[in-house]
C-alpha cells in the first residue's frame, strides 16, 4: 500500500513557464511533507518542506502547497529553468519518527 | 566539506557471495538510514539507526543487515545476495529527531547481483 503517490512519471515544460508537480498521500497522521530533487548519478538533495499545520511554504522559485482535506500537495517552480530538469521525490514523515515514506518520483524535463 | 560517502559506487557480484556497502558521514549526525531505489517504486527504507547501537527495520529489511558501532559509520550487509537485490542504494544521515531535519544523501551504490 503506497502511502505517498506521485501519479505522473514525467512532466515536460518550456523554459520560463511554471512546473507543477503533484503528490497525494493517504495517511492523515503525517506531520511533515518534503520534496527532494535528484540528478543522475547523484544522491537526492533536499529542496523544500512544509509542516502539516501550514498550507503554503515558499523558497525563491519554489513553492509547496498543502491541501489537507484532499490529502494533496504540489510543488510549483516558477520560472522553470533547464537546470531544474531532474527527478523530484515527494516524501512524508511523522514528527519524532524515523521513517520517511517516499513517492515514486516525477521526472521533470525543462526545454530551452 | 560536510558529506555522506558510500563505497563502492558500483558493484557486480554473484548470488550468495556476502558483501558490505560502507557508509560514512562527517556531520556528527545521530540518525542514519539506508534506502533502495527501484523504477516505479521510488526510495524505500531498508533500515535506520537512531544512534550508536540502536537500529530498526524500515519497510524492506528482508535480506539485509546493518550495524552502528560508531556514530559516523553505518554499513549495509548482504549476507547472501540474490538477484532481486539488484538496485541503487542510498545512505542518508540527519540530526536527531524532534522537528523535521533534512536528510543528507550519499552519491549511491549501484549493485548488480547475477
Amino acid at each position: 500500500d503506497q502511502q505517498v503517490k506521485q501519479n505522473s512519471p514525467s512532466l515536460s515544460v518550456q523554459e520560463g513557464r511554471i512546473s507543477i508537480l503533484n503528490c497525494d498521500y493517504t495517511n492523515s497522521m503525517f506531520d511533515y511533507f518534503l520534496w527532494y530533487k535528484k540528478y543522475p548519478a547523484e544522491g537526492p538533495t533536499f529542496l523544500i518542506s512544509i509542516s502539516s499545520i501550514k498550507d503554503k511554504n515558499e523558497d525563491g522559485r519554489f513553492t509547496v502547497f498543502l491541501n489537507k482535506s484532499a490529502k494533496h500537495l504540489s510543488l510549483h517552480i516558477v520560472p522553470s529553468q533547464p537546470g531544474d530538469s531532474a527527478v523530484y521525490f515527494c516524501a512524508a514523515e511523522r514528527a519524532g519518527g524515523f521513517k520517511t515514506i517516499f513517492g515514486a518520483g516525477t521526472r521533470l524535463f525543462v526545454k530551452a | 566539506e560536510a558529506q555522506v560517502t558510500q563505497n563502492p559506487r558500483y558493484l557486480i557480484t554473484v548470488t550468495g557471495k556476502k558483501l558490505t556497502v560502507t557508509c560514512s558521514q562527517n556531520m556528527n549526525h545521530e540518525y542514519m538510514s539506508w534506502y533502495r531505489q527501484d523504477p516505479g517504486l521510488g526510495l524505500r527504507q531498508i533500515y535506520y539507526s537512531m544512534n550508536v547501537e540502536v537500529t530498526d527495520k524500515g519497510d524492506v529489511p528482508e535480506g539485509y543487515k546493518v550495524s552502528r558501532k560508531e556514530k559516523r559509520n553505518f554499513p549495509l550487509i548482504l549476507e547472501s545476495p540474490s538477484p532481486n537485490q539488484t538496485s541503487l542504494y542510498f545512505c542518508a544521515s540527519r540530526r536527531g529527531s524532534g522537528n523535521y531535519n533534512e536528510q543528507f544523501f550519499g552519491p549511491g551504490t549501484r549493485l548488480t547481483v547475477l
